[in-house]
């Protein structure tokens, strides 16, 4: 079974720039979590996807967004860019069931603002 | 959740088991201890997990002790590619609209040659 991926792996923007990243979820994982990964605040939970309705969200500003597709796809946008925005993105996926409820990482996308 | 309380690092020598500790002392009757590792830049990777009795599979195994209270990852035979971050979660299964997995500090497990 493939894993979860992400796209892009690395990415460049500068601030005032928005940007998108992509996750596909392990299949048949309905559920699709995003993380922020710094040196400083270490993985701080952005939000969570079930069947297309973010059911759970963490702390962060309404620059940060997401969204799940049909087929359990997810998109996470930040706008208006700022340095502090650098970091590592991780997505997880998991059945969003209860039913061998495991968060499945994906490999990140790593985005600098300059 | 419950908080954790980990070593910031250790070192292990290539071939020799590890043994991570993690102490959980509020641990709830319904949560369960879950390990995961990062490796440099990676996302992190599930290990196991369990409830109360101890667990074992292909890349670990999970020691928790009778009152619950703590726990230990043992690697039986660290190599170094072993070499990551380690993190003890303690969280119920699941959560519905609070589904996210709080992540610590964790170990910085170095493997040596």
């Amino acid at each position: 079974k493939a894993g979860v991926t992400q796209t892009p792996r690395y990415l460049i923007k500068t601030r005032g720039q928005q940007v998108t990243l992509s996750c596909s979820p392990i299949s048949g994982h309905r559920s699709v979590s995003w993380y922020q990964q710094t040196p400083g605040q270490g993985l701080q939970f952005l939000f969570e996807y079930f069947s297309e309705t973010q059911r759970n969200k963490g702390n962060f500003p309404g620059r940060f967004s997401g969204r799940q597709f049909s087929n359990s796809r997810s998109e996470m946008n930040v706008s208006t860019l700022e340095l502090g925005d650098s970091a590592l993105y991780l997505c997880a996926s998991s059945s969003g069931t209860g039913r061998r409820e495991t968060q499945y990482f994906g490999p990140g996308t790593r985005l600098l603002v300059l | 959740d419950a908080k954790t309380t980990q070593p910031p690092s250790m070192d292990c020598a290539e071939g020799r088991a590890a043994n991570l500790p993690c102490n959980h002392s509020t641990i709830s009757g319904n949560e369960y201890v879950y390990w995961y590792r990062q490796i440099h830049s990676q996302g992190p990777q599930y290990i196991i997990h369990g409830l109360k009795n101890n667990e074992t599979n292909e890349m670990a195994s999970l020691i928790i002790t009778e009152d619950r209270k703590s726990s230990t990852l043992i690697l039986p035979h660290a190599t170094l590619r072993d070499t990551a971050v380690y993190y003890c979660i303690v969280r119920v299964e699941f959560q519905g609209n609070n589904n996210d997995m709080r992540f610590g500090a964790g170990t910085r497990l170095t493997v040596k040659p």
